[in-house]
């Protein structure tokens, strides 16, 4: 089983959309990170959190510690959100080390 | 600032031919990583480096070599390809802080085929 599972692996989405995408984690973190990579293959952070809540622009990450369990929320999502979002965490012992889920497909239509 | 660099973009290699991948970051981060990215699975840690001059092996290091000569760049071997080892290739830096952590930023990506 993998350390990092992320759900769905796949999402199809119509333009104006409400997004969630999930990740679980089975081993204690000291951070999680979001990130996008664009359909030519580049990946950018997004987002790095170890509690609580981020905002930027339009989109939205949370984590909670306890429940082992981070979202990626994006409102009024745009086909130009039409990306794969990898969700990382920093494993405790692990450094600066990532351990990398695999990947959601988001798909937005006009 | 160009961020992270790799050179070369795309490669096609015979079985047993060797070569380098280049890494290049000009943002003075301590930290670099190499990764390689195949169909249905996450982004695995190939070999990292916390400083010029040190390396370390990460998940798959089996097949590759590295090296940390300068600050600046982070170079991948390969002595003998394996078409096991045809993959996406990417490579990553990031600032160091005892009790902070840092983003790690990403350069394009290689791909390269064994053939």
């Amino acid at each position: 089983k993998n350390e990092v599972e992320q759900s769905p692996q796949n999402l199809t989405a119509q333009e104006g959309e409400f997004i969630t995408i999930n990740c679980s984690y089975s081993v204690g973190i000291s951070a999680l990170h979001w990130l996008q990579q664009h359909p030519g293959g580049g990946i950018v952070s997004l987002f790095m959190l170890s509690s609580g809540k981020k905002k930027h622009g339009r989109l939205i990450a949370t984590i909670n510690i306890q429940e082992k369990h981070s979202s990626l929320h994006i409102t009024a999502s745009h086909p130009r959100d039409s990306a794969v979002y990898i969700c990382a965490v920093r494993i405790e012992t692990s450094g600066s080390r990532l351990t990398f889920g695999e990947g959601t497909q988001l798909t937005v239509n006009p | 600032n160009a961020g992270v660099t790799q050179t070369p973009k795309f490669r096609v290699l015979k079985t047993g031919q060797s070569m380098t991948l280049l890494c290049a970051q000009d943002m003075n981060h301590e930290y670099m990583y190499w990764y390689r990215q195949d169909p249905g699975m996450g982004l695995r840690l190939i070999h990292y480096s916390v400083g010029e001059g040190t390396t370390a092996k990460g998940e798959v290091p089996d097949g590759y070599n590295v090296s940390r000569l300068k600050k600046q760049n982070f170079l991948l071997g390969l002595e003998s390809a394996a078409p096991s080892q045809t993959s996406v290739y990417f490579c990553a830096s990031s600032l160091w802080g005892r009790d902070t952590f840092y983003e790690q930023y990403f350069g394009p990506g290689t791909r390269l085929t064994v053939t």
